[in-house]
């Protein structure tokens, strides 16, 4: 069985740094592309990149390019995301979840970033 | 990359059908046949409904079905059940693995 087990929720102070995980299991980590995916409170989903474990090749949004990085390490079957300096508008819902052909077929369960003073 | 455009609510009455619209451009929808459909409950992660325009994956009822014309793809709910009660939301790839979502629609069974 396919799953991504996301790493716990974070209450963070803006300006601190944040590395949120994403573990996949039930099938070859290496040979599927991970995207991240971002959900404001109340708000729609945001494509925000992706990563192919197998090579780090990695891909970012536009809109998200130069605030986060994403990076995974395929000995453990692990992706993340990560921030150097959060900010209040990072609060939000942040989904992994399993890329191919455009569509994400399997999802984590989410992690909440809470970015509060 | 500009979000799709999908109506922000819909509804229908449980045993009706309702459609939700998903326009995009040339650059994604219209130039891909690679359309997806993703359903979200209150407090869940999305599920994938509909993928590659039409295909369903194992699972979902065949009272959910896509279809694509042009720059515009169409989410289509028959017999609607008080369950179909939850946030739709498009996505198309836009090339270079690059994905793009539409806002979401409040499908509401009244």
């Amino acid at each position: 069985e396919v799953q991504l087990v996301q790493s716990g929720a974070e209450v963070k102070k803006p300006g601190e740094s944040l590395k949120i995980s994403c573990k996949g299991s039930g099938y070859s980590f290496s040979s599927y592309w991970i995207g991240w995916v971002r959900q404001m409170p109340g708000k729609g989903l945001e494509w925000m990149g992706i990563i192919y474990p197998g090579d780090s090749d990695t891909r970012y949004s536009p809109s998200f390019q130069g605030q986060v990085t994403i990076s995974a390490d395929k000995s453990i079957s692990t992706a993340y995301l990560q921030w150097s300096s959060l900010k209040a508008s990072d609060t939000a819902m942040y989904y992994c979840a399993r890329q191919a052909s455009g569509n994400f077929g399997y999802w984590g369960q989410g992690t909440l970033v809470t970015v509060s003073s | 990359q500009s979000a799709l455009t999908q109506p922000p609510s819909a509804s229908g009455s449980p045993g009706q059908s309702v459609t939700i619209s998903c326009a995009g451009t040339s650059s994604d929808v219209g130039g891909y046949n690679y359309v997806s459909w993703y359903q979200q409950h209150p407090g869940k992660a999305p599920k994938l409904m509909i993928y590659e325009v039409s295909k369903r994956p194992s699972g979902v009822p065949d009272r959910f079905s896509g279809s694509k014309s042009g720059n515009t793809a169409s989410l289509t709910v028959s017999g609607l059940q008080a369950e179909d009660e939850a946030d739709y939301y498009c996505s198309s790839y836009a090339g270079s693995n690059a994905v793009v979502f539409g806002g979401g629609t409040k499908l509401t069974v009244l």
